[in-house]
């Protein structure tokens, strides 16, 4: 079953400008993931927040986490063609439970 | 450090055949996990093995099983298969498996077809 619901499903955006997704989850959570995948590939970890985290950074992408509204949000700065992906949202409830996917956010940069 | 592999990246397999699919790990990671992607279900998690044993199971039928050997390498199979068993198989490997914040390595994954 899903937990992470992305938002937008899908994104245009010229190369230089920045993307902002979305994701809503619904139960409590010990982390929230994000997760990159090239059309039809393996997916890559991008960066993991913590519940007790609000915000994190890791080179061009800035990660925010809401626990009280349960929601996550992504943003890439100054997005480049290679930035073109699927983005997932994947949340760890707590110890040892497989991470839940979400359906993700098709990411289209236009050079 | 080699990534994750999985054999064979494509696969074609008629109705009612049964089909094993192969993940190595990263060397040094004891946890294994499988996901099916579709297009319709999205990502959805099968199993995961952690030192030989299976830790989780998702919410599969019977035909659906794996395995881990003691080189951490794992197997799924998949039995009776159905049109709907056409997915994208994903293995993920990890140090020390889900829980805790491990981050997972995921392979290219297998391509199957049913027809």
């Amino acid at each position: 079953s899903q937990q992470g619901e992305e938002d937008p499903q899908a994104l245009s955006i010229q190369e230089g400008e920045n993307a902002t997704m979305n994701c809503s989850y619904k139960t409590s959570i010990n982390n929230l993931q994000w997760y990159r995948q090239n059309s039809g590939r393996g997916l890559v970890h991008l960066i993991l927040i913590r519940s007790n985290e609000r915000e994190k950074h890791s080179g061009r992408l800035r990660v925010t986490l809401d626990t009280s509204k349960k929601s996550s949000s992504l943003l890439i700065t100054a997005s480049r063609a290679a930035d073109t992906a699927s983005y997932f949202c994947a949340t760890e409830e707590s110890g040892n439970t497989p991470l839940v996917f979400g359906k993700g956010t098709r990411l289209s940069v236009i050079a | 450090k080699a990534g994750v592999t999985q054999t064979p990246r494509y696969l074609i397999k008629t109705r009612g055949q049964q089909v094993t699919l192969s993940c190595s790990p990263i060397s040094g990671h004891r946890s294994v996990s499988w996901y099916q992607q579709t297009p319709g279900q999205g990502l959805q998690f099968l199993f995961e093995y952690f030192s030989e044993t299976q830790r989780n199971k998702g919410n599969f039928p019977g035909r659906f099983s794996g395995r881990q050997f003691s080189n951490s390498r794992s197997e799924m199979n998949v039995s009776t298969l159905e049109l709907g068993d056409s997915a994208l198989y994903l293995c993920a490997s990890s140090s020390f498996g889900t829980g805790g914040g491990n981050e997972q390595f995921f392979g290219p994954g297998t391509r199957l077809t049913v027809l």
